[in-house]
């Protein structure tokens, strides 16, 4: 099946700096990338749709100016997480889906955990 | 709206049928997944099943799925320690591979030996 890696897959950062997280889809053109966040033991919540070389759809209560999304190519879209905080601390990760699955399949890249000290 | 649960944990023991229930609220879902996430990692699709079917069986899966009362569910014959996971039921509505999911809460599945 199709690949999506992320990178990193795991970082530690202080609060107040900016972390950039990258999800690439390995061999597969992605038109379209979601980014979701997972609290320990809970579901994942969707933060923002991207379609390549147009902004970000962001889901109500998630700030854009906070979760910078770009998806500057077919391949590759990334999450910048701005000024972070210890409540960012989140397990984040990326899905892909191309025009052609004829069951609307998106394939979860392996997250990325980020711990805001 | 839209609204996908699931109940939170289910035991068996290694050898048993896990049949872990998903329900869901909107009526247009086209398809229907089961994921599998084990401890720290991404999620794997599992199975799927579109709307317009009652059944889908895929080695030791088995989807069934009742539209009218909106319910999901997957069993998994000879459960093995190594199914050990938590699995998320999904849905997405029409017919555009850019659709989002919404899914459920996951069902922390444990075997014990």
């Amino acid at each position: 099946g199709a690949v999506v890696s992320q990178h990193p897959s795991r970082v530690i950062c202080k609060s107040g700096t900016s972390v950039k997280i990258e999800c690439r889809s390995l061999d597969f053109q992605a038109t379209t990338m979601f980014w979701y966040r997972q609290f320990p033991k809970q579901s994942l919540m969707l933060m923002a749709t991207s379609n390549e070389g147009s902004k970000a759809t962001y889901e109500q209560g998630v700030e854009k100016d906070k979760f910078l999304i770009n998806h500057a190519s077919l391949t590759l879209s990334t999450l910048t997480v701005t000024s972070a905080h210890p409540e960012d601390s989140s397990f984040y990760i990326c899905s892909a889906s191309s025009g052609y699955q004829i069951y609307n399949e998106q394939f979860f890249g392996p997250g990325t955990r980020l711990t805001v000290l | 709206g839209e609204d996908v649960e699931q109940s939170l944990f289910l035991s068996v023991r290694e050898g048993d049928s896990s049949v872990i229930n998903c329900t869901y609220t909107d009526s247009s879902s086209t398809y229907l997944y089961w994921y599998k996430q084990e401890p720290g990692a991404g999620l794997q699709l599992l199975t799927y099943i579109f709307s317009n079917m009652d059944m889908k069986q895929d080695q030791r899966l088995t989807v069934l799925l009742n539209k009218k009362d909106k319910h999901l569910s997957l069993r998994i014959a000879d459960t093995q320690t190594g199914d050990s996971a938590i699995y998320f039921c999904a849905e997405s509505i029409g017919n555009n591979a850019g659709n989002m999911l919404t899914f459920g809460g996951g069902t922390r599945l444990m075997v014990k030996p």
